[in-house]
């Protein structure tokens, strides 16, 4: 079964813009996990964040946690083409395994 | 690029067959896990083995099973192969292992097909 739940499925921006991708949950998490994957490839890790957190950056990643909504979103500015893929969120709460949901796939144009 | 090979990259087998994929963690990695990810789905957790140990399984039938080395390098075995085990496998390796998370290092992941 799969907890985590990405919206929207799929998204296509202009190079330059903005993307946010969500990410829904069903049971508390001890935390939340952010991974892309380019072409049906390797999922490379992005970022982590705690339950106990609600903010983090990386370069141009932004990702907010609300624990009170059992959300998450996912943010990229001034996206490239490079940035084009599939991205996962993950959760873990507990003694359950990682649990991904299915993904958003986002295409960025150029 | 992470330090997770995974071989081989693509194998196609018939249905009742069994099938062996390898996995080399990244240097320092003891934990491995292995997931399934089906066409237009996310990764689903079949198990994870820390120092060759298994650490949690996933709902996937004991036909799944798996080994890890003392080198902490693992694989993955299916015996009695079906249609619906067509999918990429993945494997990844960490520093720590369940119930504690932090980030998966993924390999690039063995397409099997069944026909």
């Amino acid at each position: 079964s799969q907890q985590g739940e990405e919206d929207p499925q799929a998204l296509s921006i202009q190079e330059g813009e903005n993307a946010t991708m969500n990410c829904s949950y069903k049971t508390s998490i001890n935390n939340l996990q952010w991974y892309r994957q380019n072409s049906g490839r390797g999922l490379v890790h992005l970022i982590l964040i705690r339950s106990n957190e609600r903010e983090k950056h990386s370069g141009r990643l932004r990702v907010t946690l609300d624990t009170s909504k059992k959300s998450s979103s996912l943010l990229i500015t001034a996206s490239r083409a490079a940035d084009t893929a599939s991205y996962f969120c993950a959760t873990d709460s507990g003694n359950t395994p990682l649990v991904f949901g299915k993904g958003t796939r986002l295409s960025v144009i150029a | 690029e992470t330090g997770v090979t995974q071989s081989p990259t693509h194998l196609i087998k018939t249905r009742g067959q069994q099938v062996t994929l390898r996995c080399s963690s990244q240097s320092g990695h003891n934990t491995v896990s292995w997931y399934q990810q089906a066409l237009g789905q996310g990764p689903q957790f079949i198990f994870q083995y820390y120092r060759e140990e298994e650490n949690g399984r996933g709902n996937f039938p004991p036909r799944f099973s798996g080994l890890q080395f003392p080198n902490y390098s693992s694989e993955l075995n299916v015996n009695a192969l079906e249609l619906d085990d067509s999918a990429l496998y993945l494997c990844a390796s960490s520093t720590h292992r369940a119930p504690s998370y932090n980030e998966q290092f993924f390999g690039p992941g063995t397409r099997l097909t069944v026909l």
